[in-house]
């Protein structure tokens, strides 16, 4: 069965970028599609964007005006969120999760990465 | 954008009670809806699909029923590893959107 693991947890300055990584454990991305969800501190999910790393086609929220690049590499099964002009409001935990590939039951997000918690302070 | 909207944002219950959550869509979304539940500091963990089927490895006593746009999640027999937030989650179309979440706590 496929994880998700992600990287540590970061304390970032306002203004500067962020990157997250993803990593398939025990198998491949192969077809699937990677998304991510973000979750303020007491708050409620929050959906970023997505890649389908076998054609490298992306999908990102508008909410995020540009700030968001979301990447894959397909010879290390890994996947990466960029945030860039980080704010205070930044500061959430960012979790990747997998959509199966296409003829699977459903496109809801069935394997999630443990989480990074991102601090955005000054 | 479709907008998910959850109630009761807060439920107390105790162990053994049935226990209704219920998720409003703001524009038909089918069956493309989706449950998880979710504990403090922890990921989201996958419950229901296609509104009522559940996931391999979830209990019986979870279920999921509605279409269109209104849903309910019910927990027939409420146990101690249940309370938890949960939230709904349409699939029908981008930018995917969730519920506000449902806190089912201890009475």
């Amino acid at each position: 069965q496929v994880q998700l693991v992600q990287s540590g947890a970061e304390v970032k300055k306002p203004g500067s970028s962020l990157k997250v990584s993803c990593k398939a454990s025990g198998g491949t991305f192969g077809s699937s599609t990677i998304h991510w969800v973000r979750q303020a501190p007491g708050q409620g999910l929050e959906w970023m964007g997505k890649i389908m790393p076998i054609v490298d086609i992306t999908n990102n929220a508008e909410n995020f005006q540009g700030r968001v690049t979301i990447t894959a590499d397909k010879s290390t099964n890994t996947a990466y969120m960029e945030l860039s002009s980080l704010r205070s409001e930044d500061t959430a935990m960012y979790f990747c999760a997998r959509v199966p590939p296409a003829g699977a039951d459903h496109d809801a997000f069935d394997i999630w990465g443990q989480g990074t918690m991102v601090t955005v302070s000054s | 954008d479709i907008q998910m909207t959850q109630s009761p944002s807060t439920l107390s219950a105790s162990v053994g009670d049935r226990v209704t959550i219920t998720c409003r869509a703001s524009q038909s979304i089918g069956s493309w809806l989706a449950w998880y539940q979710q504990k403090p500091g922890k990921a989201p963990k996958f419950l229901i699909y296609g509104a009522s089927t559940l996931e391999s490895g979830v209990p019986s006593r979870f279920s999921g029923s509605g279409s269109g746009t209104e849903f309910t999640l019910t927990i027939s027999s409420l146990q101690p590893d249940d309370f938890a937030t949960y939230y709904c989650q349409q699939y029908k179309s981008y930018p995917r959107t969730f519920g506000q979440g449902t806190k089912v706590e201890i009475k």
